[in-house]
């Protein structure tokens, strides 16, 4: 099972939007609604953000939407903040009953 | 607060093998699956394997087949990934993280996560 593909970077200035795609096959993103983002921030254990596509935890702020057309998905920050810093990663469940991560994104604040 | 109390570090031999646990305290239910993820230094995540606590059903990355084993100890609520057969890129942070059940079905996320046990694989 090949990791999911996420760009390497994204980057923006405070109060912008930013988006970070997730790109996988019919045999994982495209078939399921289990697409999950994490947050870690550097020397940091992960922290769930989105999971089933779009719906937020409690406690994480409403500034991150997620949303899926066929076999990608998508996390979107409307409006950065410094301490969205981090690296992002998407993990879908696949058909063979186990679990992929995308490649990562480290998203910087300008 | 539910928690997951990860092993300490560890520092094997190549062709060695290690038994990382991940306890979790204070969980009142009993029903739970525990995955296995881990990350090369600077690099991503991989998901590894995981265990449902209750039953034993347990599921592998093909990657990882017959070189990983993921069990679990009912009576102290501790699961354990044992890697066998180690190499040097198998030095990595490990992370145990739960799934949990959402209204009657498992989330296939992970909420909540383990501190992580480093191992460093090195002659």
């Amino acid at each position: 099972q090949s990791a999911l593909t996420q760009p390497r970077s994204v980057s923006g200035s405070p109060g912008q939007p930013v988006t970070i795609s997730c790109t996988g096959t019919s045999s994982d993103v495209g078939g399921y609604k289990y697409v999950s983002w994490y947050q870690q921030h550097p020397g940091k254990v992960p922290k769930l953000i989105i999971y089933d596509v779009n719906k937020r935890p409690s406690g994480v702020p409403d500034r991150f939407s997620g949303s899926k057309s066929a076999n990608t998905a998508s996390l979107t920050i409307s409006g950065l903040q410094a301490e969205d810093e981090a690296d992002y990663y998407c993990c879908s469940f696949t058909n063979a009953a186990t679990y992929v991560f995308g490649t990562g994104t480290q998203v910087t604040v300008l | 607060q539910v928690q997951l109390v990860q092993s300490e570090t560890e520092v094997k031999k190549p062709g060695a093998s290690v038994k990382l646990s991940c306890e979790a305290s204070a969980y009142s239910f009993t029903d739970y699956y525990v995955h296995w993820v881990r990350q090369a230094p600077g690099e991503g995540l991989e998901w590894m394997g995981c265990i449902n606590h209750h039953s034993g059903h347990s599921g592998y990355s093909r990657k990882f087949q017959g070189r990983v084993a993921v069990t679990r100890d009912t009576s102290t609520k501790t699961a354990y990934l044992e890697l066998s057969g180690l190499i040097s890129d198998d030095t990595a942070f490990y992370f145990c993280a739960s799934e949990p059940l959402v209204e009657g079905d498992w989330g296939k996320h992970f909420d909540t996560w383990g501190q992580v046990t480093l191992l460093t694989v090195s002659s």
